[in-house]
């Protein structure tokens, strides 16, 4: 099982539409939560953070999170093409491990 | 530029060379990480500094990998011996090493092993 699991996608959602994207960990001991984003052949950028469960909103993104069930999600409102990108999930354990744990991304297509 | 710069942004090698490449973390952040990512994948940890003290080690760093940061500012990684599979880009990040520390990415160094 890996650390952190999302789903590859891709997922297409329309220009406008809202865009829903999973992420479950395993380490029940986590308790910071990332969402980068990332253009073809760029790096990761930090767009959301999370360490409470429930939601957290920073203009068109909403972080959410069930600790209980070790779920992260992310929810991107009025979708725009350039919000076309592959969205990493990150994990961080405050014991043992201290870097960030990342899943392998969901691709995102907004359709205009 | 007070980001995360990496150097040099691409590297092209033949299987068996040695290559290092540097970076240099946002000034005031102590904490230093290093990732590989390879096509379709996320971010692999490599090793993280505190200061100059590398701190973590990833199973992934085989003894052909070394990383240092001697004097707690830029760090350099080293791969001796490359091999095909060593192409990815590697990563540098760094963090203020807080509590609930962000992490800010470099552009990144793109290596290929012919």
């Amino acid at each position: 099982q890996k650390e952190v699991e999302q789903n590859s996608g891709p997922l297409s959602v329309p220009e406008g539409a809202i865009a829903s994207l999973n992420c479950t960990y395993s380490d029940r001991v986590s308790q910071s939560f990332f969402w980068y984003r990332q253009y073809s052949g760029k790096s990761p950028e930090l767009i959301m953070s999370i360490y409470s469960n429930g939601d957290k909103e920073d203009g068109r993104f909403t972080a959410q999170l069930n600790k209980a069930s070790q779920y992260v999600s992310l929810l991107i409102r009025d979708s725009q093409p350039s919000d076309s990108a592959t969205y990493l999930c990150a994990v961080k354990s405050d014991t043992g491990r201290r870097a960030l744990t990342f899943g392998s991304g969901t691709r995102l297509q907004v359709q205009p | 530029d007070t980001g995360v710069s990496q150097d040099p942004r691409h590297k092209i090698t033949k299987r068996g060379q040695n290559v290092t490449f540097r970076c240099d973390p946002i000034s005031e952040h102590n904490r230093l990480y290093w990732y590989r990512q390879t096509l379709g994948q996320g971010p692999e940890f490599l090793t993280y500094f505190q200061n100059e003290a590398q701190l973590e080690k990833s199973r992934l760093l085989s003894d052909r990998f070394s990383a240092e940061r001697p004097k707690g500012s830029f760090s350099t990684l080293e791969i001796q011996r490359t091999e095909q599979g060593d192409s990815a880009m590697y990563l540098c990040a760094s963090s203020l090493g807080q509590s609930r520390e962000k992490l800010f990415f470099g552009s990144g160094t793109q290596l290929s092993v012919l």
